[in-house]
This record gives C-alpha cells, sequence and structure tokens, in this order.
C-alpha cells in the first residue's frame, strides 16, 4: 500500500532557483495539507487544500504556492527559493472530516536545502 | 500566541515513570484533537485522537477539557521504546462548514532512559 509519497526524497537548490514538490495519495482523500519543520518550531502548516481545485493559506504560505488539479495529486512550488525554505517538507492526507475527525497520514518527508 | 501550544520539554525520564504532556489551543471552534508521535527523522504518526470523554489505550490516556481549551497525555510505565517527540494536533474550522485546517503543536521531546 503506498498511502501518501512525496517526491523528490532530497533535493539542494541554489538560491533563486524554482522548483515543486509532488505529494500522491491513492487513499481517495479529500483533505491534503504541506508543512515545513524545523527544528524547535514543530510543523508549520503552509497550504491546504478541503478538495480538488481549491487551496487555501495556512500559517506560513509566503515564498510558495500550491495546486491541487486532480484529487490525488497536491503540488507545493517554490518559485525564487531562498536560505530561510531550507527545511524538511512534509505533505499529509486525510479523509473528509466531521467534528469527530480523521487521522492524517503522511508522506516520508522531503528534505530541502537551498544554498 | 500560537494556536497550539505544548510543554517545552525536553522530558527525561527513567523506565517504568509516569509522564504526562500538556497542550492548549486557542481557537474555542476547534472540534477535534489527537495526539501523534514523531521518531527522529520519520514522519508522524497518530497516537491517539482525544475524545470529549477522555479515552485510554494501553498505557495510554488522553484528556479534553474543553471549558480549559486544554489537552493532555499521560504515559503510565515508561518504555524505552516511547522515547520520541509527542505532538499536540487540533482540527480546526477551514471557512463556512468545513473542518479541514490540522494545527501542530511545537512538540515534546521524551527520552526514557534505563
Amino acid at each position: 500500500n503506498a498511502g501518501v509519497t512525496q517526491t523528490p526524497k532530497f533535493r539542494v537548490l541554489k538560491t533563486g532557483q524554482s522548483m515543486t514538490l509532488l505529494c500522491a495519495q491513492d487513499m481517495n482523500h479529500e483533505y491534503m495539507y504541506w508543512y515545513r519543520q524545523d527544528p524547535g518550531m514543530g510543523l508549520r502548516l503552509i497550504h491546504y487544500s478541503v478538495g480538488e481545485g481549491t487551496t487555501a493559506k495556512g500559517e506560513v504560505p509566503d515564498g510558495y504556492n500550491v495546486s491541487r488539479l486532480k484529487k490525488q495529486n497536491f503540488l507545493l512550488g517554490l518559485e525564487s527559493a531562498a536560505p530561510s525554505q531550507t527545511s524538511v517538507y512534509f505533505c499529509a492526507s486525510s479523509a473528509k472530516q466531521g467534528a469527530g475527525g480523521t487521522e492524517a497520514f503522511f508522506g516520508q518527508g522531503t528534505r530541502l536545502t537551498v544554498v | 500566541r500560537k494556536e497550539v501550544e505544548q510543554d517545552p520539554g525536553p522530558f527525561n525520564v527513567p523506565e517504568g515513570a509516569t509522564v504526562a504532556f500538556n497542550c492548549t489551543y486557542s481557537n474555542s471552534a476547534s472540534q477535534s484533537f489527537f495526539w501523534y508521535r514523531q521518531d527522529c527523522r520519520k514522519e508522524p504518526k497518530l497516537l491517539m485522537s482525544v475524545y470529549s470523554s477522555g479515552n485510554e489505550d494501553g498505557r495510554f490516556t488522553a484528556q479534553l477539557n474543553r471549558a480549559s481549551q486544554y489537552i493532555s497525555l499521560l504515559i503510565r510505565d515508561s518504555k524505552l521504546s516511547d522515547s520520541a517527540t509527542y505532538l499536540c494536533v487540533v482540527n480546526e474550522r477551514a471557512g463556512g462548514t468545513s473542518y479541514g485546517k490540522l494545527t501542530f503543536g511545537q512538540g515534546t521531546i521524551l527520552t526514557v532512559h534505563p
């Protein structure tokens, strides 16, 4: 079972370069998320999506763009990478949540270094 | 103020100890709550959901106090394998009638030593 797959797993970028991180899930989940994790900061929400074609800003959206053209994919783009974007990026997905909430499943992370 | 705040830790306890983590959240409209566990350099994984009446899973007990906007996790009889970072997670209303914004606390590091 693939679950949530992130590509690439590692990347080194030069300042000013662009790249796209791909997240794919095969669980037919409605909701998808992109987080970044820095030492001592926990996971901070960058952008999220509650359905195909919809996206919303999270806590730290500046410098990132996202797209959810297909339900199973959620793309995170960096148009002009900066050293401050060096981080570990996690994608997650979950089923549509009612008041009870459901479990979020995470990809294995992408370790991005911007030099 | 951060939306979800946890005890900063780190906690360093001997095997067999009981340890408790606390978490507060600022959005009173939050509807569901979770504890996740994250091992070093790995992705977070669900430890347990937190229900209004409190719930227990083996050595783990979770409590919710909506009036105080407070969540707790109690680990009894700590094992070496419990060493990890514990993350408090809150599911908030994203807008309209849709819940979809999962917000994490900064995490609390637990080390259990022999």
